[in-house]
């Protein structure tokens, strides 16, 4: 089945500062990669996702890139707020079945 | 739309005690599936039903977990009997689609068992 890994595991950037984090999947069915945000004590909500056809996506200070050949995909947060504090995971499908989640990375921005 | 909504928030019971939580998808969406989160092991897959039809319960523990979606509108999952090992948070999300298509999460329910 698909295996999901996501690194780092936890992350502190100064506020103001990117944050990258990545994934890797084994499954090269996969087609569809979406990144979710969960806040302390909240439910998860996607952020963004991305597409096999596209390399790479933005969405203000969030963007998506996506190595298919490699497989692996980043979330990339610009000039990080407080507010981004959260976990964030990282999916994937296996061929045509529900995600598989990573572990989650537990982002702290620092003001 | 009022989104996910599940119940109860919080559950607290003693092991041995069934316990069933509950879940109303989106309307309109097809796909509900039943989540269970802890610090070990992330965010699980427990079972997905599409047009109420449990497709995949390969993610269910063991066979003291059941789940059920009698109609479009209405989905429990039941633990019995219930062990401490089964504390966690316990999500359902719905999607319009089963795959490749954005998951909207419940609140959550948060269960303790002692």
């Amino acid at each position: 089945g698909e295996n999901v890994e996501q690194h780092p595991s936890t992350l502190s950037v100064q506020e103001g500062d990117s944050a990258v984090i990545k994934c890797t999947y084994s499954d090269s069915a996969s087609n569809y990669f979406p990144w979710y945000k969960q806040e302390l004590g909240k439910r998860p909500q996607l952020i963004i996702d991305i597409r096999s056809n596209v390399g790479e996506k933005k969405d203000q200070r969030i963007a998506v890139t996506l190595n298919k050949t490699a497989k692996h995909f980043s979330l990339h947060i610009t000039e990080t707020q407080p507010e981004d504090s959260a976990v964030y995971f990282c999916a994937a499908p296996p061929g045509n079945t529900p995600l598989v989640f990573g572990k989650g990375t537990r982002l702290s921005v620092i003001a | 739309d009022a989104g996910v909504i599940q119940s109860p928030r919080h559950e607290v019971t003693e092991m041995g005690q069934e316990v069933t939580l509950r879940c109303k998808p989106i309307s309109g969406h097809n796909s509900l599936f039943w989540y269970r989160q802890t610090m070990m092991r992330g965010l699980e897959l427990l079972i997905y039903f599409n047009n109420n039809v449990p497709i995949d319960d390969s993610g269910m523990p063991e066979d003291r977990f059941s789940a059920k979606m009698p109609n479009a509108s209405f989905s429990t999952l039941k633990i019995q009997p219930s062990e401490p090992r089964d504390s966690a948070v316990y999500f359902c999300a719905s999607s319009l689609a089963a795959i490749r298509s954005e998951q909207f999460f419940g609140p959550g329910t948060r269960l303790t068992v002692l």
